[in-house]
């Protein structure tokens, strides 16, 4: 079975200083896993995956398979980076197009 | 780009109605997903479909859930009747195939 643990359901900081958002999974194969991102009144929209290895919007996240981990990153936040964060994880082989989410941190960013 | 269109965007009804979902996805994405999304939960997959073809409906609840893909494209995700229980927020997503999930913005269900 795949599961995902994001331990954090609030996360709360001031503009300009690191932030990291915790995300746990289990999975017994090699998962790929993505960070989606809800901000207010918009629609669930994918942040990054760690195929990409990219940064989006200062974003990053390393996938730690020994820790079986992918933490989002960021150095210094900022107010318009509030919102709801959902890791997931999409399994190979015969389930590779379910995606199962974890609970979701919601971040926010003060002035 | 439109991106996934989904109606109503709000819907109250009272427990023991029907309701209906509609789903539009991105042009020319073959694979379609119904996700239900309870209050401090991510998104549940329902169903997926491969063009018409329902290839997964494993966590669909058949009693009172149906869902159809006619041609290919638009989809239809009902509830009859409905309950208490089932109040949460249906997402529909597509794709080209396994690749990336696109969202649409979600139909909020409410049953009184």
């Amino acid at each position: 079975a795949q599961r995902v643990t994001q331990p954090e359901k609030l996360l709360s900081v001031f503009k300009g200083a690191p932030v990291e958002l915790k995300c746990n999974y289990s999975y017994s194969g090699s998962p790929e896993l993505f960070w989606y991102v809800q901000y207010s009144r918009q629609r669930l929209q994918l942040l990054l995956r760690h195929i990409s290895r990219e940064s989006i919007k200062g974003f990053t996240a390393d996938l730690n398979k020994g820790e079986t981990s992918f933490h989002l990153k960021k150095p210094f936040a900022q107010e318009e980076d509030s919102a709801m964060y959902y890791c997931a994880l999409q399994g190979s082989g015969g389930s590779n197009y379910k995606l199962t989410f974890g609970k979701g941190t919601l971040l926010t960013v003060n002035p | 780009e439109a991106g996934v269109v989904q109606s109503p965007r709000y819907k109250i009804i009272e427990k023991k109605q029907p309701v209906a979902f509609w789903c539009n996805p991105i042009s020319g994405h073959n694979t379609l997903y119904w996700y239900r999304q309870n209050l401090g939960q991510g998104p549940e997959l329902l169903i997926r479909y491969e063009n018409e073809e329902a290839v997964d409906d494993s966590q669909l609840p058949k009693d009172r859930f149906s869902a159809e893909r006619l041609k290919g494209v638009d989809s239809t995700l009902k509830i009859q009747p409905a309950e208490l229980g089932d109040s949460a927020v249906y997402l529909c997503a597509s794709s080209q195939f396994s690749k990336t999930q696109y969202f649409g913005p979600g139909t909020r269900l409410l049953v009184l």
